[in-house]
């Protein structure tokens, strides 16, 4: 099986741009979907990304995603961060018997 | 608004089985695909398995053996049963429906702590 590996924790200030990865090893990343969740404490888990790169209505704008074959990640990108975006990400994807593999998770600090 | 709600025992002892219910409002799960996710304190998400709407399960290896899954269209519940539990198995446990098998809409999860 392969594995998706994030970086631990991120910081950036409010109003900047914060990039997390979620690099792919064993396969390539785009032989399937990788999805993004948003856990805060004390709020409910959301889908930010499914689909690599769609967004859930509801999702701001600022939120996007992409892969980069050439890297064999995706990314989330986070424009004109708010104190808000303060929680932790996991990127997910699939093997090829559909099974679910979560990253470890980023913590990200605004 | 799809809301989903846990339900079940805060605390099971050693050795018994670890069961959950979701309640699922404001859609029906027809036509879903319904998902167990649980977070060990301190650790990642790890995903426990699915089942759809019809019933067909897709679980974890590592848990597989252990876990059973159900669905009750008729009560818009989904339920997990984890036999045979120890502490490493003390968690909070997210229930989540997608259109596909992936979480789309998640609850807000429960604490179940193993424990005599």
């Amino acid at each position: 099986n392969f594995m998706l590996t994030q970086p631990h924790s991120v910081s950036e200030s409010p109003g900047k741009t914060v990039i997390i990865s979620c690099t792919r090893s064993g396969g390539s990343i785009a032989s399937n979907y990788v999805q993004w969740y948003q856990l805060r404490p004390g709020s409910l888990p959301t889908t930010v990304i499914y689909e690599d790169k769609q967004r859930p209505s509801g999702v701001p704008d600022r939120f996007s995603g992409s892969i980069d074959s050439s890297s064999n990640s995706a990314s989330l990108t986070i424009s004109g961060l708010k104190t808000e975006d303060e929680a932790d990400y996991y990127c997910q994807s699939f093997d090829t018997n559909n099974l679910l593999i979560f990253g470890g998770g980023t913590k990200l600090t605004v | 608004q799809v809301q989903l709600q846990e339900s079940g025992p805060g605390l099971v002892k050693p050795s018994e089985t670890l069961s959950l219910t979701c309640t699922v409002s404001g859609d029906s799960i027809s036509n879903s695909y319904l998902s167990w996710i649980r977070q060990p304190p301190e650790r990642g998400l790890e995903w426990i398995g699915y089942i759809s709407d019809i019933g067909s399960t897709n679980y974890n290896p590592s848990l597989k053996s252990r876990v059973t899954m159900s669905v009750d269209t008729s009560k818009n519940q989904f339920s997990l049963k984890l036999s045979s539990v120890t502490s490493a198995d003390t968690a909070v446990y997210y229930c989540t429906k997608g259109g596909a098998p992936r979480p789309g809409y998640w609850g807000q999860g429960t604490l179940v702590t193993v424990s005599s």
